[in-house]
């Protein structure tokens, strides 16, 4: 089976320039995730989409970043314009959720082997 | 504020033997736990899980105790092998805010031959 799939998984581009990271969650799955990780702030959730809605997108660091889910096999992480401050490994995430009256049968979420962004 | 706290960055074990990674947290409201691995390279793979209605899980050579009134939890894994060397996350998550796990720095888990 694929997993999560993500691209491209390096990225280097200039200070100033747009980059997008693209995300294809394991068929089937309901709900994508955008990380990020970094050594000073470790494992950070930035946003997630639950049947392409995004949920909760409080992690998100500025207005320079949006992410969007057109559909259920496809979601981007945009940066307009990066910073050097925004270089990191971004994950994208997906899991099958279930949620009936307020419980929840699933937490576990399936991880992409990460894009790394460097900005210069 | 650092919710997930995992204050060993690293631990070094023989093969054979058991690893003990520990991983403490604040936020009581906290219901479901999750510890991830982690290859260079590679994005966290998920490997097992517990809610907070148990204070045991087991799956194969790894097992997760919960000690809910200590804020505390650890992954077991018995017996350690090569292949388990890696960065191990400890997560958590509540039930109203399910996907929003809050990950811990991590342990790096070096198994000597």
């Amino acid at each position: 089976d694929a997993g999560v799939i993500q691209s491209p998984r390096h990225e280097v581009t200039e200070m100033g320039q747009e980059v997008t990271l693209r995300c294809k969650p394991i068929s089937g799955h309901n709900s994508l995730f955008w990380y990020r990780q970094t050594m000073m702030r470790g494992l950070e959730l930035l946003i997630y989409f639950n049947n392409n809605v995004p949920i909760d997108d409080s992690g998100m660091p500025e207005d320079r970043f949006s992410a969007k889910m057109p559909n259920a096999s496809f979601s981007t992480l945009k940066i307009q314009p990066s910073e050097p401050r925004d270089s990191a490994v971004y994950f994208c995430a997906s899991s099958l959720v279930g949620l009936t009256s307020g419980s929840v049968d699933s937490y576990e979420q399936y991880f992409g082997p990460g894009t790394r962004l460097t900005v210069t | 504020d650092q919710q997930v706290k995992q204050n060993s960055p690293s631990l070094s074990v023989q093969e054979g033997r058991i690893s003990i990674l520990n991983c403490d947290y604040t936020n009581s409201m906290f219901d479901y736990f999750l510890w991830y691995k982690k290859y260079p390279a590679e994005g966290p793979t998920f490997l097992i899980s517990i809610s907070s209605i148990k204070d045991k899980n087991e799956d194969g050579r790894f097992t997760v105790f919960l000690n809910k009134s200590a804020k505390h939890l650890s992954l077991h894994i018995v017996p350690s092998q090569p292949g388990d060397s890696a960065v191990y996350f400890c997560a958590a998550s509540t039930t109203d805010s399910w996907g929003k796990l809050q990950f811990g720095a991590g342990t790096q888990v070096v198994v000597t031959p």
